[in-house]
């Protein structure tokens, strides 16, 4: 099974701040890398796919990269509406999400 | 719009059953790979099932190893509906379960979801 670590469990930064999430995959995935962003309460929300495609209607601040086995999301300004915990998933062999990294603003 | 409305879930005691449903509307369910993901309450989700399509890949069904033997996964395509059987329920099944359409069978990511439905084991 293909394991998924994301880095850092949580993240403070202020308002306008440029943060970066990070996620390891154990083995190569390939392009096939997911970010979502879940807020408390509510189902999540996918932002990007294939490792770099924005989900149309994301705010273009969101951003991401990588491929392998090191996968990276940016935020490049983050906003008051960012504060959530975001997840990795990988699709390349069924499906495992990343352990979550929550932003605190 | 693409909707997703689980249902089903609920208090369900140790070793107990409970057959969660998923509705969907706004697409063509029988072309759509489905699937059930979880969350225990306070920690992240964790992927449970997959079922394919009946239309050229017989509705296959793969599960994650914490829950293969007891879960089981099934579609109904003429009731645009996906189900989710749990049997011998145990404390850590404990979680909100949503159903989720994967985007494509060539890019599995998972574009919509449900508000998911809250199923709680004990005794």
């Amino acid at each position: 099974d293909i394991q998924m670590t994301q880095s850092p469990s949580t993240l403070s930064a202020s308002v306008g701040d440029r943060v970066t999430l990070t996620c390891r995959a154990s083995q190569s995935i390939g392009k096939w890398l997911a970010w979502y962003q879940q807020k408390p309460g509510k189902a999540p929300k996918v932002l990007i796919y294939e490792a770099s495609i924005l989900k149309s209607g994301v705010p273009s601040r969101f951003s991401g990269s990588g491929s392998g086995t090191e996968f990276t999301l940016t935020i490049s300004s983050l906003q008051p509406d960012d504060s959530a915990t975001y997840y990795c998933q990988q699709y390349n062999d069924l499906h495992t999400f990343g352990q979550g990294t929550k932003v605190e603003i | 719009e693409v909707e997703l409305v689980e249902s089903g879930g609920g208090l369900a005691k140790p070793g107990g059953s409970l057959r969660l449903s998923c509705e969907a509307s706004g697409f063509t369910f029988r072309e759509a790979w489905m699937s059930w993901v979880r969350q225990a309450p306070g920690k992240g989700l964790e992927w449970v099932a997959r079922i394919k399509r009946g239309i050229d890949e017989a509705r296959s069904t793969d599960y994650a190893a914490a829950v293969k033997g007891r879960f089981f996964i099934s579609r109904d395509d003429s009731k645009n509906t996906l189900y989710l059987q749990i049997n011998n329920l145990q404390a850590e099944d404990t979680a909100v379960y949503y159903c989720a359409r994967i985007y494509d069978i060539w890019s599995a990511y998972y574009a919509y979801w449900g508000q998911g439905t809250l199923v709680t084991v004990s005794s």
